[in-house]
């Protein structure tokens, strides 16, 4: 089974100032890992994904994370935020070796208030 | 292309009361799934379906029933609404793929059970 934490519930910064956003997870198992992210009044959608390779992965956006194994965190990141980015954010795990329908376990979300 | 469509987006129910909450997708996705969200617990699986004719439960599966006729559509019924199931429902489509699920979240339903 795994299980995801997601320690900062909400995370107040400044446009334009940098921003982590914590994630760490228990697996017995080697697992996937996402971020997706929830704007107002919306549905989620996949932020980034590390499967395998290298540690840090990309978004289109600006944002990155990197997988820390040792540390089992997933944490992510934005060297300057924008007001647009506003939103929840939910880091999820899911079993590398499920196959079929793979089953997400994801964290409590992190609210990112972006202030002018 | 919708992808995957909820409805409805808002609904008031009275306890007691049973409802359908509808999921559609057109993209050919084999796989479904109904999620609940709810402050400061994340998204939590309710069920799940890998086929037509095929579902299963999943983390919080009591008090709703699933059923998947066609690969299109993936209802949710509340037999007997609770205030314990006030909610965003999120309804999801996947596939399988070499690099795992890819999975496409609809735009939410929100439930207020009085």
């Amino acid at each position: 089974a795994q299980s995801v934490t997601q320690l900062d519930s909400q995370v107040p910064v400044f446009e334009e100032a940098p921003v982590e956003l914590r994630c760490n997870y228990s697996s017995s198992v080697s697992v996937y890992l996402f971020w997706y992210v929830q704007y107002p009044n919306q549905g989620l959608q996949l932020l980034l994904k590390y499967l395998s390779g290298s540690t840090l992965v990309e978004s289109i956006n600006g944002f990155e994370a990197e997988f820390n194994k040792s540390q089992t965190s997933f944490h992510l990141r934005k060297p300057s935020v924008h007001i647009s980015d506003t939103a929840e954010y939910f880091c999820a795990v899911s079993d590398r070796y499920s196959t079929g329908f793979q089953k997400l376990v994801f964290g409590t979300g992190t609210r990112l208030l972006v202030s002018p | 292309n919708a992808g995957v469509t909820q409805t409805p987006k808002f609904q008031v129910l009275k306890t007691g009361q049973s409802m359908t909450l509808q999921c559609a997708q057109d993209m050919n996705h084999e796989y479904m799934s109904w999620y609940r969200q709810d402050p400061g617990m994340g998204l939590r699986l309710i069920h799940y379906s890998v086929g037509a004719g095929i579902t299963d439960q999943g983390e919080v599966p009591n008090g709703y029933n699933v059923s998947r006729s066609t690969t299109e559509d993936f209802p949710l019924r509340l037999l007997s609404a609770a205030p314990s199931q006030t909610s965003v429902y999120f309804c999801a489509s996947s596939y399988s793929s070499v690099s795992g699920n890819t999975i496409y979240f609809g735009e939410g339903s929100w439930l207020t059970v009085v």
